[in-house]
């Protein structure tokens, strides 16, 4: 089946600096990528969608310039938080949708990336 | 907008028990509706899906019926066992053009020997 290997899958970084997030689909290309954020106990929720050399369209209320958004290739996404906080700590998953293939696997989901600023 | 929402956890039950979780949605039109699955350290997993009214979703010993005049998608295994121990989300996608799934908060279930 369709994988999506998300790293890093945990990291703590110091309030101020950056941190990126990779999604790579391992065996089928990643037309869109959603890429989501989940505080504990509560609903994973979409942050931004992007397609292939274009830019990110973000949900309301997230902000672009905080959390970068590139997905150059039809393999990879990555999520640059950038001046993280405190308040940015959070569960981030990506989401994967290979239109060829998304009638039999739905979307494909990574494993998530447990962010923690200190 | 869409939302889904699902029964609190974490649901905590025996071997061979029944297993319920609830799941009831609002959306316009006629949205398809999931069950995804998240063993410990893993990533989401589609458990099963249905796209259009009174279609039932099956796999793995999982079922669930897609009930429109309810608006629920509530997920049922006759008899649930240790490896199914993980968390369960229910998710539904709109039929007007936005293709990112809209998530309920999640259920845990806990099965014990």
């Amino acid at each position: 089946g369709a994988v999506v290997s998300q790293h890093p899958s945990w990291v703590i970084c110091k309030s101020g600096t950056s941190v990126k997030i990779e999604c790579r689909s391992l065996d089928f290309q990643a037309t869109t990528m959603f890429w989501y954020r989940q505080f504990p106990k509560q609903s994973l929720m979409l942050m931004a969608t992007s397609n292939e050399g274009s830019k990110a369209t973000y949900e309301q209320g997230v902000e672009k310039d905080k959390f970068l958004i590139n997905h150059a290739s039809l393999t990879l996404s990555t999520l640059t938080v950038t001046s993280a906080h405190p308040e940015d700590s959070s569960f981030y998953i990506c989401s994967a949708r290979d239109p060829l293939i998304v009638t039999l696997y739905g979307y494909t989901f990574g494993s998530g990336t447990r962010l923690t600023v200190v | 907008g869409d939302s889904v929402t699902q029964m609190e956890g974490p649901v905590t039950l025996s071997e061979e028990a029944f297993l319920t979780i609830n799941c009831t949605y609002t959306a316009t039109g006629y949205p398809s509706l999931f069950w995804y699955v998240q063993y410990p350290g893993e990533g989401l997993q589609l458990l099963l899906k249905a796209t259009k009214a009174d279609d039932k979703g099956s796999n793995k010993g999982f079922e669930a019926t897609y009930r429109k005049e309810t608006t629920s998608f509530h997920l049922e295994k006759g008899s649930v066992q240790v490896s199914d121990s993980a968390v369960y989300f229910c998710a539904l996608r709109g039929d007007t053009g936005r293709r990112a799934l809209t998530f309920g908060s999640g259920t845990r279930l806990q099965v014990q020997p």
